[in-house]
């Protein structure tokens, strides 16, 4: 039963540096979501990409941030020069068309 | 704008007690769906329910049941004789089907930590 697979689990990045977050969907699943969990607070959703193409990303900062959905492997998030605010659960989702979405287990990430 | 409200922060119940999540909802279109996760201690997020807006029958899955009333905008979830492992942080969320544009995104309520004693 392969769900929403990400990884790692658990990154460690200094600030100034780039954190790459990894997310391979639900088989026959071609929508991807990312939502960002901060301490304490719900989930926040960040950007909707399906495959080669952002859909939505109004949820995410306009800078240092960004992701992308290859024809081709996972759909990754990147966060460029880290900083300590960037600290928190990283949730990538997927759907069958815009059904329901089921979330992977989350990249949880530090800024020390 | 659409807003979820879980007013219960923390909520601990002893092992084999009814315990009720309240979710309250605020929307202006006329077609949604609202959803419940439960995010154990692992970490993970775990689908549990989804419903549309146009349905609001109640559901019983096991020791899991929903209210859904529109006139009072809540979701509210029941677990029956509770158990340790029902410890988690439960989320309630909603997303707006009926205009298109940002119809896929999940609003998020920010979650009732439940804790089961033994």
């Amino acid at each position: 039963n392969a769900g929403v697979m990400q990884n790692p689990r658990h990154l460690v990045r200094r600030r100034g540096q780039e954190a790459r977050l990894r997310c391979s969907p639900m088989k026959g699943h071609s929508h991807v979501y990312w939502y960002r969990q901060l301490p304490e607070e719900g989930l926040k959703f960040m950007v909707y990409l399906q495959k080669e193409n952002i859909i939505d990303e109004s949820g995410m900062p306009k800078e240092r941030f960004s992701a992308e959905f290859p024809k081709e492997g996972p759909s990754i998030l990147r966060i460029q020069q880290v900083v300590r605010g960037d600290s928190a659960a990283y949730f990538c989702a997927s759907s069958r068309n815009q059904g329901t979405a089921f979330f992977g287990q989350g990249t949880r990430l530090t800024v020390v | 704008a659409q807003k979820v409200t879980q007013a219960q922060t923390e909520i601990s119940v002893v092992e084999k007690e009814d315990v009720t999540l309240d979710c309250v909802y605020e929307t202006r279109d006329t077609t949604y769906y609202l959803f419940w996760y439960k995010q154990p201690p692992s970490g993970e997020l775990v689908f549990l329910i989804r419903r549309n807006s146009f349905d609001e029958q109640n559901e019983i899955s096991g020791r899991y049941s929903w209210n859904f009333q529109k006139s009072t905008s809540s979701f509210n979830f029941t677990i029956t004789a509770s158990q340790v492992v029902d410890s988690a942080v439960y989320f309630c969320a909603l997303s707006e089907a009926g205009s298109g544009a940002g119809s896929y995104q999940l609003t998020f309520g920010k979650g009732t930590k439940l804790s089961v004693i033994p």
